[in-house]
């Protein structure tokens, strides 16, 4: 069991630049959330797939956020045109989705943005 | 909508002793699911422990218990016999149960917990 990986760990860009984060959830893991920690804070979900499907979106995604999981494996956030408010960590986690009451979502260990 | 509060942003406890981390949440609804997870500095969030709402008695995992009442909504922890590796922020966390529920977590602001030696 390898965990969840999120790729880079660290990203600093400028103002109006676009960024990619990736996330790899554990293996058989079919449900894949990305949520979005400001200091202070705690996590506030951003969007949920289940296999490819990106089943919601919370308000908080906005237009300038995509999110996509093809084939249901890995999955991507993408933020155009980045804002000074966009710096947060970005959490990725997954499930395997058997709706037991032990299914657990596991963290990977984050994107940290920082945008100047 | 679900809301976590915790009231506590920092906590300290000697080595060995025990310390007790608050949480209240609200909901409308009766079945659902209430975790606590532990984020230690630059490491990733792991669960700590989990309650089911409709199981009266208290989840225990060796060190770690929780004292769940659920007409007063509130949902504490704990940490027996703290230990330095105990130090990290926690977490408290509310989940819809089933029904067609994607089960997302909804999250509390966190406590600042610190183990002094």
């Amino acid at each position: 069991d390898t965990g969840v990986s999120q790729d880079p760990r660290h990203k600093i860009t400028k103002r109006g630049q676009n960024v990619t984060f990736r996330c790899d959830p554990i293996s058989e893991h079919n449900r894949l959330y990305w949520y979005r920690q400001t200091l202070g804070q705690g996590p506030e979900f951003l969007t949920y797939f289940q296999n490819e499907a990106q089943l919601e979106k919370s308000r908080l995604l906005s237009d300038r956020f995509s999110a996509e999981r093809p084939k249901g494996s890995f999955s991507t956030l993408e933020i155009q045109r980045t804002e000074q408010g966009d710096s947060a960590m970005y959490l990725c986690a997954s499930r395997l989705g058997t709706g037991a009451p032990t299914d657990t979502q596991y963290f990977g260990p984050g994107t940290r943005l920082t945008v100047l | 909508a679900q809301t976590v509060t915790q009231s506590q942003p920092e906590m300290s406890v000697q080595e060995a002793e025990t310390v007790t981390l608050s949480c209240t949440y609200d909901t409308s609804e009766s079945d659902y699911y209430l975790f606590w997870y532990k984020q230690p500095p630059s490491r990733q969030m792991i669960l700590v422990i989990r309650q089911e709402a409709y199981k009266q008695q208290n989840a225990t995992e060796n060190r770690f218990s929780v004292n769940f009442q659920k007409a007063a909504k509130s949902f504490s922890l704990k940490i027996s016999d703290s230990q330095l590796g105990d130090a990290a922020m926690y977490f408290c966390a509310y989940r819809r149960g089933s029904g067609g529920s994607n089960y997302k977590l909804t999250f509390g602001k966190g406590t600042l917990l610190t183990v002094n030696p």
